[in-house]
């Protein structure tokens, strides 16, 4: 079966602007976190979807957002982009929310120059 | 903040021997996970434990978990070159209902020299 699948996978943009994300989990899958790495501080949750709901948010500030469809597809949005978001994102599929194992997708490196 | 602290933060071993990579946490947990990740792709989960649980098995790996220390170990037993990558562990807390979020550790680099 298809994995999880990210688009794009590499993005530049200029600071000040905004990006959208893309996430498209596993079949089936109605749960999709992001989370975000870079080498400073490491894997750090962003949010949680299950049935078009948020779920859960971590602590990042106003600037991310994140929806889901009804097909559970997802996306995320960092408006007024900052250097420090400069990063890879990472979207996770699960039948459920119940924190069981997570597949991964193979991330959005975006680069904000 | 992190929960999850690995233990070493990098090792390196000749292919053959068992690879053993630790990780501590500081609140209850739900379950323990460890994931797998080359060259900054995604993560590939390797093994669930639950807080009940003390040992599981899958494959070349062996994973254990102590709640009363708050630690877990992964042991990748008879290493190959292709197991060259990074580590996380990552925990699901206890008590929280909607709270499902993974919370990773820093990661282990493990280098397997053939």
């Amino acid at each position: 079966k298809a994995g999880v699948t990210q688009t794009p996978r590499y993005l530049i943009k200029t600071r000040g602007q905004q990006v959208t994300l893309s996430c498209s989990p596993i079949s089936g899958h109605r749960s999709v976190s992001w989370y975000q790495q870079t080498p400073g501080q490491g894997l750090q949750f962003l949010f949680e979807y299950f049935s078009e709901t948020q779920r859960n948010k971590g602590n990042f500030p106003g600037r991310f957002s994140g929806r889901q469809f009804s097909n559970s597809r997802s996306e995320m949005n960092v408006s007024t982009l900052e250097l420090g978001d400069s990063a890879l994102y990472l979207c996770a599929s699960s039948l459920v929310w119940t924190g069981d194992g997570y597949t991964f997708g193979s991330g959005t490196r975006l680069t904000v120059v | 903040s992190q929960q999850g602290e690995e233990d070493p933060q990098a090792l390196s071993i000749q292919e053959g021997e068992n690879a053993t990579m630790n990780c501590s946490y500081k609140t209850s947990i739900n379950n323990l996970q460890w994931y797998r990740q080359n060259s900054g792709r995604g993560l590939v989960h390797l093994i669930l434990i639950r807080s009940n649980e003390r040992e599981k098995h899958s494959g070349r790996l062996r994973v254990t978990l102590d709640t009363s220390k708050k630690s877990s170990s992964l042991l990748i037993t008879a290493s190959r070159a292709a197991d060259t990558a990074s580590y996380f562990c990552a925990t699901v807390r206890a008590y929280t209902g909607a709270n499902s979020k993974l919370t990773f550790g820093k990661g282990i680099t493990l280098s397997v020299r053939p």
